[in-house]
């Protein structure tokens, strides 16, 4: 079982839709979660970064974190295509320096 | 803006020469930066821990003089693709945490290709 498990999609959704992008672990250690984005050839991008469980807010984005469940979710709101792109979990645990990612979901948002 | 950089952002090379490709925190000091490799459609596979002052830590299955590593001062770091082949066509990235933070910053790649 991987540490970390993420649908790697493709997803597609029509403009305006909101989305839901899930990743679930294993390590009940993991204490920091990111959300990447990553556009076709490009390096990843920090988009959210939360400690421990509860929500996060920026703009049109949401991160959640449920370490009851051990599943963390990002939403997007209002989405555009310009949010077509790959979605990448990441998480550190409290001890370790290591980010372990999840492999990616694509993300379509069509027009 | 960015806060890494990574140089040169695409490179073609022939089968059996060498390739530099640079990593440089632009607005912080980086003891640790981290070098992945990632095929198309494909996650970040992490290659190794580049450690300013000491030697690099290098995941498994990742051979260690054919990936070098330098980190020559606490704002660059170097991998070196010896002795290059084909397979060693990939899209290559770097990335940096802060020193107060735990989030890592990611270079914008570098793509390259062995003919």
């Amino acid at each position: 079982q991987k540490e970390v498990e993420q649908d790697p999609g493709p997803l597609s959704v029509p403009e305006g839709a909101i989305v839901s992008l899930n990743c679930t672990y294993s390590n009940s250690a993991f204490q920091y979660f990111m959300w990447y984005r990553q556009y076709s050839r490009k390096g990843p991008e920090l988009l959210m970064y939360t400690y421990s469980s509860g929500n996060k807010e920026d703009g049109r984005f949401t991160a959640q974190v449920d370490k009851s469940s051990k599943y963390i979710s990002l939403f997007i709101r209002d989405s555009q295509p310009s949010d077509s792109a790959t979605y990448l979990c990441a998480m550190v645990d409290t001890g370790g320096f290591k980010t372990i990612f999840g492999a990616g979901t694509r993300l379509f948002v069509k027009a | 803006g960015a806060v890494v950089s990574q140089h040169p952002s695409r490179v073609i090379c022939k089968s059996g020469t060498s390739v530099k490709i640079e990593c440089r925190s632009l607005d912080f000091q980086a003891t640790t930066m981290f070098w992945y490799r990632q095929f198309p459609k494909q996650s970040l596979m992490l290659m190794a821990t580049s450690n300013e002052g000491s030697k690099a830590t290098y995941e498994q299955g990742v051979e260690k003089d054919k990936f070098l590593i330098n980190h020559a001062s606490l704002t660059l770091s170097t991998l070196t693709v010896t002795s290059a082949h084909p397979e060693d066509s990939s899209f290559y990235i770097c990335s940096a945490p802060r020193t107060t933070e735990i989030a890592q910053y990611f270079g914008p790649g570098t793509r390259l290709l062995v003919l």
